[in-house]
């Protein structure tokens, strides 16, 4: 079964810092890959994803990862972060083979708390 | 804009109550899933749907059960709650396409058990 791996549980950074949260998959096959983010109080909500193509993708709110095929790896990275980045992050992972009906696989989430 | 929602943000139940969630979308999405999030555990899928009266267990589907009796609505049943399915739980769909597939999901409920 395909599993992921988020490095870091807890994260604390001031604000400015650059960000990286690291996430590893264990499947080899093709796989669509997202990161979602929980905001205190609010629901899911996805910040960005890859299919194909440009493995450095761009999301919402100036967060970017990069897809490294050969290191199974997509890492989220923003280079100054704000206060309001404070969050749960998850990274998730699905199978492709066609429909996409199965459901997403995801990490344990990174808990982010960005100090002033 | 997708929509997906849940009937209750929060519901507080009693051991052994036969307990009903649902999850209704409303852009015609083939595909339901029901996860459940607890604390440095992550999201883990339950169960999931990808067509009226079709249900496919996820990792997690000991002591749940759903239904799916119209395309926009996916129930999570608990036949009899226990203290350990405390948890928040989420709804998501998705449409069938030749290609990738997003998750859309719902605000969840928080279900506590006592």
């Amino acid at each position: 079964a395909q599993s992921v791996s988020q490095h870091n549980h807890h994260v604390i950074l001031s604000e400015a810092a650059s960000l990286e949260l690291g996430c590893n998959y264990s499947y080899g096959g093709t796989v669509n890959l997202f990161w979602y983010v929980q905001y205190p109080g609010q629901h899911l909500q996805l910040l960005l994803k890859y299919f194909s193509g440009d493995p450095l993708v761009k999301g919402i709110k100036g967060f970017e990862a990069e897809f490294i095929k050969s290191k199974f790896s997509f890492n989220l990275r923003k280079p100054s972060v704000q206060w309001s980045d404070t969050a749960e992050y998850f990274c998730a992972v699905i199978l492709w083979e066609g429909g996409g009906a199965d459901g997403l696989t995801f990490g344990k989430g990174t808990h982010l708390i960005i100090q002033p | 804009d997708v929509k997906v929602t849940q009937s209750s943000r929060y519901l507080v139940k009693r051991t052994g109550e036969k307990v009903f969630l649902e999850c209704v979308q409303d852009m015609d999405h083939e595909n339901m899933f029901w996860y459940r999030q607890d604390p440095g555990l992550g999201l883990r899928l339950i169960y999931f749907s990808y067509d009226v009266k079709m249900k496919e267990k996820g990792d997690i589907p000991e002591g749940y059960s759903v239904s799916r009796e119209k395309k926009e609505r996916f129930s999570l049943i608990l036949e009899s709650a226990s203290t350990n399915q405390t948890s928040m739980y989420l709804c998501a769909s998705s449409f069938v396409a030749g290609g990738p597939i997003e998750q859309f999901f719902g605000p969840g409920t928080r279900l506590t058990v006592l």
